[in-house]
């Protein structure tokens, strides 16, 4: 069964940083690209970012580029997405994703989600 | 570009009720388009990926499609009952960038 924990959402202030992790088991993490897609509470669903498999490529949603970065271990079974300059509009859910398998060329299909982590921004 | 999908849909239990999601620019039948359903409170789960898959553990009653002369596409849930009340969203990608609908909210009365 696949498994995908998030941690490390929390409460900060404006232009404070995050780093947020996500623990996935139940399948071959080094195979697969992986994604963190966000939802502002009682909003619709957005991409943030994704990562190939061997972690050679990345993709970021205008919004954060600059801003966050999306980083793998792969000996750990471990995503992160490292927040910094964290502004109002960034606080929401955080879902960790599974998405498609390498070596397709292009992430962009999901497969498994985690149950999510809240990160609050406000002064 | 941009995925367009109603904001509410409601039908009644055992009928047939279709969510339609209309893309912008490009060729919808380019990139997959996948669905996902979520539950008050919950997380997201996928019911179609790669345009017409159902996801494992999704019943029969849920089918999609892809019609490029309209360029949407559609998500059809058939015998409905309660337990399908939920946001569902369309989802498709292209060139690494990855875009959803706004959701649409399905009531079941």
């Amino acid at each position: 069964e696949v498994q995908l924990a998030e941690s490390g959402g929390g409460s900060v202030q404006p232009g404070e940083s995050l780093r947020l992790s996500c623990d996935a088991s139940g399948f071959s993490f080094s195979d697969y690209w992986m994604t963190w897609v966000r939802q502002v509470p009682g909003r619709g669903l957005e991409w943030v970012a994704s990562i190939k498999a061997d972690g050679s490529e990345v993709y970021y949603v205008d919004s954060v580029e600059g801003r966050f970065s999306i980083s793998r271990d792969n000996a750990k079974n471990s995503l992160h997405l490292q927040m910094n300059s964290l502004r109002v509009g960034d606080a929401a859910f955080y879902y960790c994703v599974r998405d498609r398998q390498s070596p397709i060329l292009m992430p962009g299909v999901y497969h498994d989600w985690g149950r999510g982590v809240l990160v609050t921004v406000s002064s | 570009f941009q995925l367009t999908q109603p904001h509410s849909v409601s039908a009644s239990p055992g009928k047939t009720v279709t969510i339609p999601c209309t893309r912008s620019s490009g060729n919808i039948g380019s990139r997959y388009v996948q669905w996902y359903q979520q539950r008050p409170g919950r997380s997201p789960t996928t019911v179609i990926f790669e345009d017409t898959q159902r996801s494992s553990g999704v019943p029969g009653r849920f089918s999609a499609s892809i019609d490029t002369s309209s360029n949407s596409a559609s998500l059809v849930i058939s015998g409905l009952t309660t337990e399908d009340e939920a946001d569902y969203y369309c989802q498709s990608y292209d060139s690494g960038v990855q875009v959803f609908g706004g959701g649409t909210r399905l009531t079941v009365l």
